[in-house]
């Protein structure tokens, strides 16, 4: 039963335009989500953040947008740039405190970004 | 530096010789964990330690215990490895509610 999916495994965009990345939940009780990227023989290392308060938030180029009634979030990456080619993990999590802590990880989308 | 450190990054064992995954962190993280990764199927928690011997089971723990003696380690023990414990593994650790750090993975085959 996988709670929270990335139904597209690979994505691939010019650079310098945008990059969109879903993700889609089931278990209402998330109430904090988180983007992580990964590149090859490295571990994940955490892009943005979002409570289940709000609906947006924006660090830079990186935009991550949760739609609660639609159990959806994306993150947005604009302009892209070569060095984003990775794969994207969505996460999420809760504890009524909004521990990030357990997480519940998506399967991942391949970004590739062309020049 | 902040990091988590895992020793080893690789590991080629045989089935049924008990091995152990070190993890060490050295940002005084109250919360730490393992998740293990496969194609299809992202990462998934085996086991997770909110504190000093305190651990639980993350959603896949069948094979595997973990022990935290001390704040900053996070020993992850395969009593008897199993061809289907190949995967590559990752060890996290995060202040409760912060995000998670990784560490840079154990490649593990089991034959």
């Amino acid at each position: 039963d996988q709670q929270v999916k990335q139904n597209s495994p690979s994505l691939s965009v010019q650079e310098g335009r945008i990059s969109i990345l879903n993700c889609d939940y089931t278990n209402s009780m998330f109430d904090y989500f988180l983007w992580y990227k990964k590149y090859p023989a490295e571990g994940p290392t955490f892009l943005i953040s979002i409570s289940s308060i709000k609906d947006k938030n924006e660090d830079g180029r990186f935009t991550v947008f949760l739609n609660k009634s639609a159990k959806h979030l994306s993150l947005h990456i604009v302009p892209s740039q070569p060095g984003d080619s990775a794969v994207y993990f969505c996460a999420a999590s809760w504890g009524g405190s909004g521990t990030a802590s357990k997480l519940t990880f998506g399967t991942g989308t391949r970004l590739q970004v062309t020049l | 530096e902040a990091q988590v450190t895992q020793n080893p990054r690789y590991l080629i064992t045989v089935t049924g010789k008990k091995l152990t995954v070190t993890c060490s962190q050295n940002m005084n993280h109250e919360y730490m964990s393992w998740y293990r990764q496969d194609p299809g199927l992202g990462l998934r928690q085996i086991y997770y330690s909110m504190n000093v011997e305190v651990t639980d089971k993350g959603d896949v723990p069948e094979g595997y215990k973990v022990s935290r003696k001390e704040k900053r380690n996070f020993p992850l023990i395969l009593e008897s490895p199993s061809p289907n414990q190949t995967s590559l593994y990752f060890c996290a650790s995060s202040l409760l509610g912060g995000a998670s750090f990784f560490g840079q993975g154990t490649r593990l085959t089991v034959v």
